[in-house]
């Protein structure tokens, strides 16, 4: 069965740097989403993309986050300035549609740290 | 926005005996719940859904249960085996918005 598949699985960085977390959703979906994990707490909405442009977000998506379809397969996340807060699982989604049978498909998560 | 509760954050079973996780939302408007199964180290996937039109729903030894005026709903595994141990995560998408908002989550362990 056709997977979503994230990059990278982990990633180290520093307080301040930016980091870039990729994705590439099932080729026939069309509805991309981004939730994050902070360790021990809820699965978070960060921010839903379709028709190449973000369709809702939530109040933790602000100005720090940018997500982007660069060539029509990867679907990325950036985060500018990390903060020591933005230590998390990030993980990838895509759906068929809105209200899909068959729900969101997850990847299998980047986790960051940040220190 | 809705906000998903769920309980308890671990259950921890014999082999055999029946688990079940409960969660809570707020939004009455809120129309279809998912249930995720994460194993170790892997990606959450769907396992089972229910719609507000219906109140329960069973696939094999899986089954849900939705109250709408109570505004709860539950996962229901009988005779679990110990492949059944992993993280369940309920949501629930309200009738205004697609995304679904998640519960915590439960680590469920079944002891062999």
């Amino acid at each position: 069965e056709p997977e979503v598949t994230q990059t990278p699985s982990h990633q180290v960085t520093q307080m301040g740097q930016e980091v870039i977390l990729r994705c590439v959703p099932i080729s026939n979906h069309l509805y991309f989403y981004w939730y994050r994990q902070i360790l021990g707490q809820k699965v978070e909405f960060l921010v839903s993309f379709y028709n190449n442009e973000i369709s809702e977000k939530s109040e933790i998506f602000d100005d720090q986050f940018s997500v982007e379809r660069p060539d029509g397969s990867n679907f990325t996340l950036k985060i500018r300035s990390t903060k020591l807060e933005d230590s998390a699982m990030y993980f990838c989604a895509s759906s068929e549609g809105p209200r899909s049978d068959r729900g969101l498909f997850f990847g299998e998560g980047s986790r960051l740290t940040v220190l | 926005g809705e906000n998903v509760e769920q309980h308890p954050s671990t259950l921890s079973v014999q082999e055999g005996d029946s688990a079940v996780i409960k969660c809570t939302y707020s939004d009455s408007a809120s129309n279809y719940f998912p249930w995720y199964k994460q194993e170790l180290g892997k990606r959450p996937q769907l396992i089972i859904d229910i719609r507000s039109n219906v109140g329960e729903k069973k696939d094999q030894r899986i089954a849900v249960t939705l109250n709408k005026t109570a505004k709860h709903f539950s996962l229901h595994i009988t005779e679990t085996q110990p492949e059944d141990s992993a993280v369940y995560f309920c949501a629930a998408t309200s009738g205004g918005s697609y995304i679904p908002t998640f519960g915590r989550g439960t680590s469920l362990i079944v002891h062999p």
